[in-house]
């Protein structure tokens, strides 16, 4: 099993702040890296797929990079709406795997 | 617009069983997968498996293997997962999600979730 790890586990920032959050691959995913989004008592959302792609109807204050086994998540200009927990997870092959998720918490 | 409606809260006794079922409307239901994910209190996303709704294919995650079914109906767009043989750390909200075959294969719809909980 591809194993997903992020980091860091959680961080504070302000509203305003430049947040990254980083995902690693075990082994080699090519570019098949998807990004969610989870609030409490919440459904995840759907944010980024195939590592770049931003969703339509997504702020474009979210963006996707890397390939191979490292990726990152930036959410630029940090929003009220954007403290949340965010999940990295691949689409390579099976068993589809998660990463443990970041939390992103009020400064 | 695309929704995933599924079915409500259960509470179960150890050993028993139970049927989660998801309603998909806004697209054509035969064109797309179905995952099932949960989650544990507290815990990140677990991923259960998957049907690919065209030909009724399943692949589920090996530690549920023998444990869970995942099947659908057509006539009614809707997914269901049976999970038997509960034990207390299958206590979770489960949920079904799309695979979104334009998206890299992500999950792009996922529905509001089911809690279930097992408790004696």
């Amino acid at each position: 099993d591809i194993q997903m790890t992020q980091s860091p586990s959680s961080l504070s920032a302000s509203v305003g702040d430049r947040v990254t959050i980083t995902c690693r691959a075990s082994q080699s995913i090519s570019s098949f890296l998807n990004w969610y989004q989870q609030k409490p008592g919440k459904a995840p959302k759907f944010l980024i797929y195939a590592a770049i792609s931003v969703q339509f109807g997504v702020p474009p204050r979210f963006s996707g990079s890397g390939s191979g086994t490292d990726f990152t998540l930036t959410i630029s200009n940090l929003q009220p709406e954007d403290f949340a927990t965010y999940y990295c997870q691949q689409s390579n092959s099976f068993p589809r795997t998660f990463g443990q998720g970041t939390k992103v918490e009020f400064k | 617009q695309v929704q995933l409606v599924q079915s409500g809260p259960e509470v179960k006794k150890p050993g028993a069983s139970v049927k989660v079922s998801c309603r998909a409307s806004g697209y054509t239901f035969t064109n797309y997968g179905i995952s099932w994910v949960r989650q544990a209190p507290g815990q990140g996303l677990e991923w259960m498996g998957w049907i690919r709704i065209d030909n009724a294919n399943t692949d589920y995650a090996q530690k549920l293997q023998g444990r869970v079914t995942m099947t659908t109906d057509t006539s009614t767009s809707t997914a269901y997962m049976e999970l038997r043989s509960l034990r207390s750390d299958d206590t979770a909200v489960y949920y079904c999600a799309r695979l979104g075959y334009s998206h890299g294969d992500a999950f792009d719809h996922w529905g509001q979730g089911t809690q279930v909980t097992v408790s004696s």
